[in-house]
């Protein structure tokens, strides 16, 4: 199975800020690489997929970036709207497989 | 609008079985992919199986395989996950989640329903 480690597991940032979450792969998936935002009691939302295309109404301070192994999800200006957890999955081959997630807190 | 609705979650006893069922409107549901994707109670997204638009190609999760089965009736807009021999670690939130329009395993999930919570507990 493909093992998707996702660092950090927490952060802590303010309104405005460049943040950056990281996504590894055990092996290989080219660009088969997709990110999901998750609020508290929510279903997950498709922000990315296949590392850099953003979803259809997704806004454009979300971006995604990599290939191979590693990969970024890009946020560029941290609005209220995005403390979440976020959470990568690789669609390469099955088992599917997601990162432990990364949440986004209010420093 | 594309809407997907779990229903059929609730308290089962080890051993036992449950069926969900994802009802979906406002798009073609004969032409994607589906799948269920859980979440157990504070834990990370863990992926279920996926079924083809035709029913053609199936896949499981290891920690399911033998006990769950995925179905899908296009002609009522139904996805379907009969799970069977219940264990307390499939305490979860099951999601159905639509995949793609094509014949592929390399599905990523948009969107996702509301999800239905089962608990297997004595």
């Amino acid at each position: 199975d493909i093992q998707m480690t996702q660092s950090p597991s927490s952060l802590s940032a303010s309104v405005g800020d460049r943040v950056t979450i990281t996504c590894r792969a055990s092996q290989s998936i080219n660009n088969y690489l997709n990110w999901y935002q998750q609020k508290p009691g929510k279903a997950p939302n498709l922000l990315i997929h296949t590392a850099s295309s953003l979803q259809s109404g997704v806004p454009s301070r979300f971006s995604g970036s990599g290939s191979g192994t590693d990969f970024t999800l890009t946020i560029s200006s941290l609005q209220p709207e995005d403390f979440a957890t976020y959470y990568c999955q690789q669609s390469y081959t099955t088992p599917l497989t997601f990162g432990g997630g990364t949440k986004v807190e209010i420093k | 609008e594309v809407q997907l609705v779990e229903s059929g979650g609730g308290l089962v006893k080890p051993g036992g079985s449950l069926r969900l069922s994802c009802a979906a409107s406002g798009f073609t549901f004969s032409s994607y992919n589906m799948n269920w994707v859980r979440q157990a109670p504070g834990k990370g997204l863990e992926w279920v199986s996926s079924i083809s638009s035709s029913s053609s190609y199936i896949y499981y999760a290891d920690s399911v395989q033998g006990r769950f089965t995925i179905s899908r009736d296009n002609a009522k807009n139904s996805l379907n996950l009969q799970m069977n021999s219940l264990r307390a670690e499939d305490t979860a939130v099951y999601y159905c989640a639509r995949g793609l329009e094509m014949a592929t395993s390399r599905n990523w999930f948009d969107p996702w329903g509301q999800g239905t919570l089962v608990t297997v507990s004595s």
